[in-house]
């Protein structure tokens, strides 16, 4: 079956401008998470739903970023008044439920110019 | 705060060596451990999982679980160039959902 899909794929966006990251999970999987990931390191977590409830944001680095999944299925990472420090890959991630093995996305790469 | 540590490398093996992969964690209720393999440019693929303390193996790689001493490991057999990655070691809590990734180690395997 397909996997996680994201778009788009790269983004280039000047400083001050607002994102819309889109990110289609595994059809069926209830948990849905964004991860940052910047260059050579490791992702990190921002933010996790399950069905439509935002669980957790404690990822969230600034109240710039904002995440919702208003239908339990497709989410929207948005990211306002972009700096240069959002610059990085935007990682979502599925799985069936919180026990279930986390399948990834392509990711969306940002770079704000 | 809850830390993953891995040694960032690069860890050089040549073919047909063993590839081992450490990585430590600071929180103790941690439930679940997970190795990621990640080619630069992609987005991380898992590889393994392992729950319990011990050894669990599956084809060339083994994953060694100590929950005593927070560690856990990934040992790669018979090394092959095209496991040249960087490996990314998560854990995950009990109630939490979410995985904590270290910052991987990269691997390079010479032919």
């Amino acid at each position: 079956g397909a996997g996680v899909s994201q778009s788009p794929r790269y983004k280039v966006a000047k400083r001050g401008q607002d994102v819309a990251l889109r990110c289609d999970p595994i059809s069926g999987h209830v948990s849905l998470f964004w991860y940052q990931q910047a260059l050579g390191q490791g992702p990190e977590f921002l933010t996790y739903f399950q069905n439509e409830a935002q669980l957790d944001k404690s990822g969230l680095p600034s109240d710039r970023f904002f995440a919702e999944r208003p239908e339990g299925s497709v989410s929207t990472l948005k990211i306002q008044r972009t700096q240069q420090e959002d610059s990085a890959v935007y990682l979502c991630a599925s799985s069936v439920g919180l026990a279930g093995d986390v399948s990834f996305g392509p990711g969306t790469r940002l770079t704000v110019t | 705060q809850k830390e993953v540590e891995q040694n960032s490398g690069p860890l050089s093996v040549p073919e047909g060596a063993i590839a081992s992969l450490n990585c430590t964690y600071s929180d103790r209720g941690s439930q679940s451990f997970f190795w990621y393999r990640q080619y630069s440019g992609k987005s991380p693929e898992l590889i393994m999982f392992i729950y319990s303390n011990g050894d669990k193996e599956d084809g060339r790689f083994t994953a060694q679980l100590n929950k005593a001493s927070q560690y856990v490991s990934l040992l790669i057999r018979d090394s092959q160039p095209s496991d040249s990655a960087t490996y990314l070691c998560a854990v995950k809590g009990g109630s939490q959902g979410n995985l904590i990734f270290g910052k991987g180690t990269k691997l390079s395997v010479k032919p």
